[in-house]
Parts: structure tokens; sequence; C-alpha cells
């Protein structure tokens, strides 16, 4: 069963606009992780945030996670035609495998 | 080394058959993954493995479904007597012990006629 659930489920903005995707997750974790797909391929990781982290940046990307509500986010800043793809957030719970949300579909507009 | 190599990309075979997907991670890493992506969803956990060993399966790996990473290098994944509902992408990933991300291949299509 998956872990996490994405928030909205679809997103389409303009470019240079900035896109924010939630995740929420059941249980308690080690770490989470934002990847990207692009369609029909496979996952690129982005971003790791430890349970002990509440905010970390790379590049464009901001995630933040807050353990009391079992959340994270992942901000896109400026963003290009070339970040449209789904992301997903993953939790590691037990230091073994990562369970996948249902991950967001991002469209950007040129 | 290049990264996740999956082989082939893409598959269709007719229900009943036997498919075996195979997959070559990073070299430097000891832990291979096999994950499951239907339409519209996020990979689902199948099974792992830490060098040879497999340590952990999960309850969507029915009987007809086998896994090996024979030396520790790369794994076949093999489906026997494949259903409809086999169609999906099948993924392999790899990473290292501790703490980090996946590296995922590119997948293998699986389509059941």
């Amino acid at each position: 069963s998956q872990q996490g659930e994405e928030d909205p489920q679809a997103l389409s903005i303009q470019e240079g606009e900035n896109a924010t995707m939630n995740c929420s997750y059941k249980t308690s974790i080690n770490n989470l992780q934002w990847y990207r797909q692009n369609s029909g391929r496979g996952l690129v990781h982005l971003i790791l945030i430890r349970s002990n982290e509440r905010e970390k940046h790379s590049g464009r990307l901001r995630v933040t996670l807050d353990t009391s509500k079992k959340s994270s986010s992942l901000l896109i800043t400026a963003s290009r035609a070339a970040d449209t793809a789904s992301y997903f957030c993953a939790t590691d719970n037990t230091g073994n495998q990562f369970y996948f949300g249902t991950g967001t579909s991002l469209t950007v507009i040129p | 080394d290049t990264g996740v190599s999956q082989d082939p990309r893409h598959k269709i075979t007719k229900r009943g058959q036997n498919v075996t997907f195979r997959c070559d991670p990073i070299s430097e890493h000891n832990r291979l993954y096999w994950y499951r992506q239907t339409l519209g969803q996020g990979p689902e956990f199948l099974t792992y493995f830490q060098n040879e060993a497999q340590l952990e399966k999960s309850r969507l790996l029915s009987d007809r479904f086998s896994a090996e990473r024979p030396k520790g290098s790369f794994s076949t994944l093999e489906i026997q007597r494949t259903e409809q509902g086999d169609s999906a992408m099948y993924l392999c990933a790899s990473r290292s012990t501790g703490e980090g991300g996946y590296t995922f291949g590119s997948g293998t299509r699986l389509t059941v006629v």
C-alpha cells in the first residue's frame, strides 16, 4: 500500500510562477524524499529531508517538513516548461525501502 | 557507470506466457529494488536485495513472481503465467546502504494482451 498522498493531484501554472505541492503520510519516518518523473520514464531523485530537519533548499527547490502534522511541501520557484512532470514524495520509515505517494502532475505552460 | 539499466524497455506478451526482465544497477550500490507502477499511480514496492540476499518481499509479489540477484550484481524479475493485471511499468532502483535516494532505471513497460 502507498504511504503518502500528494495534493493537488494535478496543477497547471504559467512559466515563471511558483508551484507548491504537498505530501501527507501516515507513520513516523526517518526521512522524506521528493522525486520527479517525466512521462514514461524512471524517477529522478530531487531532494531528501531528514526527520529532524524542517526546511531544505536545492537550487529552485524548497522542501519543508512538519513531522507533527505528518506533512511535507515542495516548492518550485520560477517554474520552467521543463519542470512539467509528475512529482512524488517517498517516505523511509524502516531504513530499507521507500513508500511512494500517488503523485502530483505539474504542467508548466510556456 | 552510467546509471541503472533495464532491459527490455518494452515487452508485449500474450496472457499465460512467462516474461523475464533484467536490471543492472550502479556497480557501487549494494541494494537493488523492484517496484511496479500502474498508470496514474506511484511506484509500489515489490522486493529488494542487499547484495545477493533477498531481504523483503511485498504481499504484491504473488507466487507467480520471482526475483533473483545471483552474484549481487544484476537482477532478474520473472513473471510466470502472465495475467492482464500484470500490465504495468516495472522499475528497478539501486542505492548504497545508509541514507540516500534511489537511482532509478527507465523501467520496463509490460503489456499483457
